[in-house]
């Protein structure tokens, strides 16, 4: 079956550094999503890349699809405290459903 | 618009005991799932509805069942529970699985099975 890992798996960083995690698909995708969820919270929808190579950002926030469709990445630049919480990739083939990724928890210390 | 909602918040059961997780949306999305989210796994997907009368097998689906008589709820029932189904459970809903559109999570139930 499809599988989505995520690494790395905990990332802490002081406030102000940049941080990434990535995405790797077993298989090709034909799009993928990133959520954020806060501590005790919920899942998030942030964004949703569809084409190959492309490239979105959300002010501090970049993502990107791999040319190949099978891994993207998230990074944050100058992270704050406000960035804290676990962050998932979910990946779709075709019609089928959504896989999410392992996810990447953040912790920002200030 | 209440978004997407999920009854109990929190539920102790015994093993052995069945119960239903209840969720309802208001935005008239077609799509429907349940999530399993444990510690280091993500979330697994148990369920999933594409409409009314229509449901199908996730990754992990032993142990539960479900049902979509309407548009609007999508109960999750655990029909003997066992302590490997202590997890946080997770709805959510989408207008669409085929188009890839943004699926809206709801607050969560926190499930300890003793």
């Amino acid at each position: 079956g499809q599988q989505v890992m995520q690494i790395p798996q905990y990332q802490h960083v002081q406030e102000g550094e940049d941080f990434t995690t990535y995405c790797n698909s077993s298989t090709t995708l034909s799009n993928i999503q990133w959520y954020k969820q806060r501590p005790g919270g919920h899942p998030v929808f942030l964004i949703q890349l569809v084409k190959s190579g492309e490239v979105k950002k959300q002010k501090r926030l970049t993502f990107q699809f791999g040319e190949a469709k099978k891994n993207s990445s998230l990074h944050i630049t100058a992270t704050q405290t406000t960035d804290v919480g676990t962050y998932f990739c979910a990946g779709r083939r075709g019609y089928q459903k959504v896989t999410f990724g392992t996810g990447t928890k953040l912790q920002v210390i200030p | 618009n209440a978004g997407v909602t999920q009854t109990p918040k929190f539920q102790v059961l015994k093993t052995g005991q069945s119960m239903t997780l209840q969720c309802a949306q208001d935005m008239n999305h077609e799509y429907m799932s349940w999530y399993r989210q444990d510690p280091g796994m993500g979330l697994r997907l148990i369920h999933y509805s594409v409409g009314a009368g229509i449901t199908d097998q996730g990754e992990v689906p032993n142990g539960y069942n479900v049902s979509r008589s309407t548009t609007e709820d999508f109960p999750l029932r655990l029909l003997s529970a066992a302590p490997s189904q202590t997890s946080v459970y997770f709805c959510a809903s989408s207008l669409t699985s085929g188009e890839g559109y943004e699926q809206y999570f709801g607050p969560g139930t926190r499930l300890t099975v003793t």
